[in-house]
């Protein structure tokens, strides 16, 4: 079982819709919570972080963790065609050390116009 | 969010060579991370390197290949040594936000062997 697993995609939506974005862990100790976007040819660009259950808005971003469940998902509203990229989910924590950053494979986001 | 550079950004090199890649960060910094991204994949963690003392290097990693200084708080270097083909790959240089839970990433060395 991968440590950190997501659909690899491409996912597509609409200009103007709401992209939904998947991420489970597999260790129950990590503690933080990544949102990771990575233009083509670009270095990963933090975007969102969360520490604890439930939903943490920034403008057009939702991340939502559920512990319980080892669950974390990113929302963007009103997507744009800029929206489309590589998102890594990133889990920190665990058995793996308090500083050790696990990444997901990343899900392929296609915004069309 | 601390500002990082690379360098170089890219390269092409001849199997057998070696190759040190810089990264400078604008602020001091405890932890630094030396991530690989091949291509198509996501990002693998090298090693994490604190100033003042050896590098501490993930499973399958080993400092005869990726030898590692970390001379003050704002700099490090990555070498690979004796390039094959499969180093092919993006080098990312990564640290610690203020809240030291968040990494932020350089730009990249892009890396391809011959």
């Amino acid at each position: 079982q991968k440590e950190v697993e997501q659909n690899s995609g491409p996912l597509s939506v609409p200009e103007g819709a709401i992209a939904s974005l998947n991420c489970t862990y597999s260790d129950r100790g990590s503690q933080s919570f990544f949102w990771y976007r990575q233009y083509s040819g670009k270095s990963p660009e933090l975007i969102m972080s969360i520490y604890s259950n439930g939903d943490k808005e920034d403008g057009r971003f939702t991340a939502q963790l559920n512990k319980a469940s080892q669950y974390v998902s990113l929302l963007i509203r009103d997507s744009q065609p800029s929206d489309s990229a590589t998102y890594l989910c990133a889990v920190k924590g665990g058995s793996g050390g308090y500083q050790k950053v696990t990444f997901g494979t990343g899900t392929k986001l296609q915004v069309i116009p | 969010s601390a500002v990082i550079s690379q360098k170089p950004s890219r390269d092409i090199c001849q199997r057998g060579t070696s190759l040190t890649i810089q990264c400078q960060v604008d602020s001091q910094v405890t932890m630094m991370f030396w991530y690989r991204q091949q291509p198509g994949q996501s990002l693998t963690l090298i090693a994490t390197a604190n100033q003042g003392s050896e590098a501490t290097y993930e499973s399958g990693f080993v400092i005869d290949k990726f030898p590692i200084s970390r001379p003050n708080l704002t700099f490090s270097t990555l070498t690979v040594s004796n390039m094959s083909p499969e180093d092919s790959s993006i080098y990312l240089c990564s640290v610690g936000g203020q809240a030291s839970y968040e990494q932020y990433f350089g730009p990249g060395t892009r890396l391809t062997v011959t």
